[in-house]
């Protein structure tokens, strides 16, 4: 199985400023996922992010909000952008390895 | 609109119960069942199925998949403590991204 990192594991954050999350995966792996996970809902999909083209977001999800950047097969960033109360949740990373798909430790965030 | 409903939403045992736990699907292009277990942030991979009729076990999980019907049942025998989680039922679709949609989730909780 991959391991997966998170970056940070949590933060708390002032509305208006922006964060991002960093995964790292120790081994390489083409497809890479960012979910939302709100309180009390399940995974939302926000964009799927493949190592040498732009990432593809879901419907709901805008690049300005949520640029993504996957530099390599082993890393991808996330930033949360502009924040407002709405975006606290737990953001998790899931990549695809050996068919499966896995996820990071998440990162448990909460804007004021 | 492709949907993945899980039930029950919630569901209340003794340690040594057997508990079903149910996951009906209508989704396009259909290339796999996953099961998870969501204890605190990251959901860790349990089953994935893509063949009808075919039972696949780990220790007291089991589970199984009906694709005529659109169904699947995660089964859990001599229930402990320790299986109090979130149990999430995603359909991956086959598409050359992979994406999941996820169910709601079932909550169970084993009391001692």
């Amino acid at each position: 199985s991959a391991v997966i990192s998170q970056k940070p594991s949590r933060d708390i954050c002032q509305r208006g400023t922006s964060l991002t999350i960093q995964c790292q995966v120790d081994s390489q792996v083409t497809m890479m996922f960012w979910y939302r996970q709100q309180p009390g809902q399940s995974l939302t999909l926000i964009a799927t992010a493949n190592q040498g083209s732009e990432a593809t977001y879901e419907s709901g999800f805008v690049i300005d909000k949520f640029p993504i950047s996957r530099p390599n097969l082993t890393f991808s960033t996330l930033t949360v952008s502009n924040m407002s109360p709405e975006d606290s949740s737990i953001y998790l990373c899931s990549p695809t390895y050996q068919e499966t798909q896995y996820f990071g430790p998440g990162t448990r965030l909460l804007v004021l | 609109e492709d949907k993945v409903v899980q039930s029950p939403l919630s569901l209340v045992v003794h340690e040594g119960d057997t508990v079903t736990l149910n996951c009906s699907y209508e989704v396009t292009n259909f290339r796999s069942l996953l099961w998870y277990k969501q204890e605190k942030k990251a959901p860790t991979f349990l089953f994935m199925l893509t063949s009808s009729g075919i039972e696949k076990k780990s220790g007291r999980l089991s589970s199984i998949l009906d694709k005529k019907e659109l169904f699947s049942i995660l089964n859990i025998t001599a229930t402990q403590t320790g299986d109090s989680a979130v149990y999430l039922c995603a359909v991956e679709y086959n598409t050359n991204a992979g994406k999941s949609t996820f169910g709601d989730g079932t909550t169970l909780t084993v009391k001692p």
